[in-house]
């Protein structure tokens, strides 16, 4: 099972409010990911990261940011909480030594009352 | 832009019963990598394929790449209640740098 975390793995919180969502991976793995996912539903990619000091949007726009300040580090805020935030957030890395097969964390199921 | 289309959305089979899960790309694919995500789970890699026409096995699951290299399939031999989740296929175009284009998912359920 690959080494990749997230916190926290559940999380209510009322609109308005900033979260933070933490992830990291012990791998040492360049290249990082966020994807939002709603329950069965498709993964949309919302940032992605090449290394230190980089960050890219993805595919979905989203209202989040993310920094990459440590390689096992890429946490994700929202500076103002809304209801449409709610939905599972997924964390991911990938590595060239490994055909860059993403290894997902465990998720952050978000709500917003 | 770039997609991954996969079908079905759903799958619902009898215990023993195979199961086939299908994508395609408009365009040609560097390489092509499946996923499985259990209910309530994040998704684990299953395999990569990379090369035209390349076919895999993993016990009973069976990947195909095609010779175009845009279209992929994942058939599952004699389903059992432990192969229930969402499968997804995810493209890469851009070679080792690129980043993956996920397809829908196939919600496979299996009836004991």
């Amino acid at each position: 099972e690959a080494d990749i975390y997230q916190t926290p793995r559940y999380l209510v919180i009322g609109t308005g409010k900033k979260i933070t969502l933490e992830c990291s991976q012990t791998m040492g793995h360049d290249k990082m990911y966020w994807y939002q996912q709603d329950p069965g539903m498709e993964l949309h990619l919302i940032h992605y990261s090449y290394g230190v000091n980089s960050t890219e949007k993805g595919d979905l726009s989203s209202e989040s940011t993310v920094s990459r300040i440590r390689t096992e580090h890429f946490p994700l805020t929202l500076e103002s909480a809304r209801p449409s935030h709610t939905s599972q957030y997924l964390c991911a890395s990938s590595s060239p030594g490994r055909s860059y097969e993403q290894y997902f964390g465990p998720g952050t199921r978000l709500t917003v009352t | 832009g770039q997609q991954v289309m996969q079908i079905p959305q759903y799958q619902h089979v009898q215990e023993g019963e195979d199961f086939t899960t299908y994508c395609n790309s408009s365009t040609t694919l560097s390489n092509i990598q499946w996923y499985k995500q259990r209910p309530g789970g994040h998704p684990v890699f299953l395999i990569q394929l990379v090369k035209s026409g390349e076919v895999k096995k993993q016990k009973r699951l069976t990947f195909q790449f095609g010779e175009a290299k845009k279209n992929s399939s994942l058939h599952i031999t004699a389903t059992q209640t432990t192969d229930v989740g969402t499968y997804f296929c995810a493209g890469n175009y851009g070679g080792s740098q690129g980043n993956l284009i996920f397809g829908k998912g196939t919600k496979l359920s299996v009836k004991p």
